[in-house]
């Protein structure tokens, strides 16, 4: 099985400042990744995935996440955080599992990120 | 489009009692999957589906089922509800394994 690691379950910044959340995550081959956000009472949407090609790679709301192979990451970034920021924010892995062309997405634990003003 | 509904968005059941969870998605995605919520615990997937009249269990399938007779619908049943069901559950749905998932706007169970 696949695991994700978000590392903080809580991360507070003040606005204007980086934002940095991490996620790293176990696969024996090359994974999809994905960064989703969930706002309060709400469902899940995709900020930004990695798939094929270009590693750093840009999603909405300005953030963006590099895949980095050699650690095994995939964290998050914005360089100047928003109040509209504030949200849960979830890493996922997708990969085929063992034998079968059918494949599964793997979440994180969340990280919630609150933005002082 | 109305993307991924979900109904109801909230019940409360009693111990023992059943229910059904509706998903219906109008994007005509194969890729459908049902996941519970549960505080720090992140999303855990308890079905999914890649067309009509094909299911498998995920991680979390012990007190659910599902079925899926149509593309658009795949509803997920709760027999004997307990306790340990209380949680947000979402549906969601995609193109394909590489394509992201779409969420629904999830139901919040509580079983007492």
């Amino acid at each position: 099985a696949q695991s994700v690691t978000q590392l903080g379950s809580h991360v507070s910044v003040s606005e204007g400042a980086l934002v940095l959340l991490r996620c790293n995550y176990s696969s024996s081959v090359p994974p999809y990744l994905f960064w989703y956000v969930q706002y309060p009472n709400q469902g899940l949407q995709l900020l930004l995935k990695y798939t094929t090609g270009a590693t750093l790679v840009k999603g909405i709301n300005g953030f963006e996440a590099e895949f980095k192979k050699s650690e095994t990451s995939f964290h998050l970034t914005k360089p100047s955080a928003h109040m509209s920021d504030a949200a849960e924010y979830f890493c996922a892995v997708s990969v085929a599992d063992r034998g079968s062309t059918l494949g599964r997405l793997y979440f994180g634990r969340g990280t919630q990120l609150t933005v002082w003003p | 489009n109305a993307g991924v509904t979900q109904t109801p968005k909230f019940r409360i059941l009693k111990i023992g009692q059943s229910m059904t969870l509706q998903c219906t998605q109008d994007m005509n995605h194969n890729y459908m999957y049902w996941y519970r919520q549960d505080p720090g615990m992140g999303l855990k997937l308890i079905y999914y589906s890649v067309g009509a009249g094909i299911t498998d269990k995920g991680e979390v399938p012990n007190g659910y089922n599902v079925s899926r007779s149509t593309t658009e619908d795949f509803p997920l049943r709760l027999e004997l509800a307990a306790p340990s069901q209380t949680s947000v559950y979402f549906c969601a749905s995609s193109y394909s394994l590489v394509y992201e998932q779409y969420f629904g706007p999830g139901t919040r169970l509580t079983v007492t």
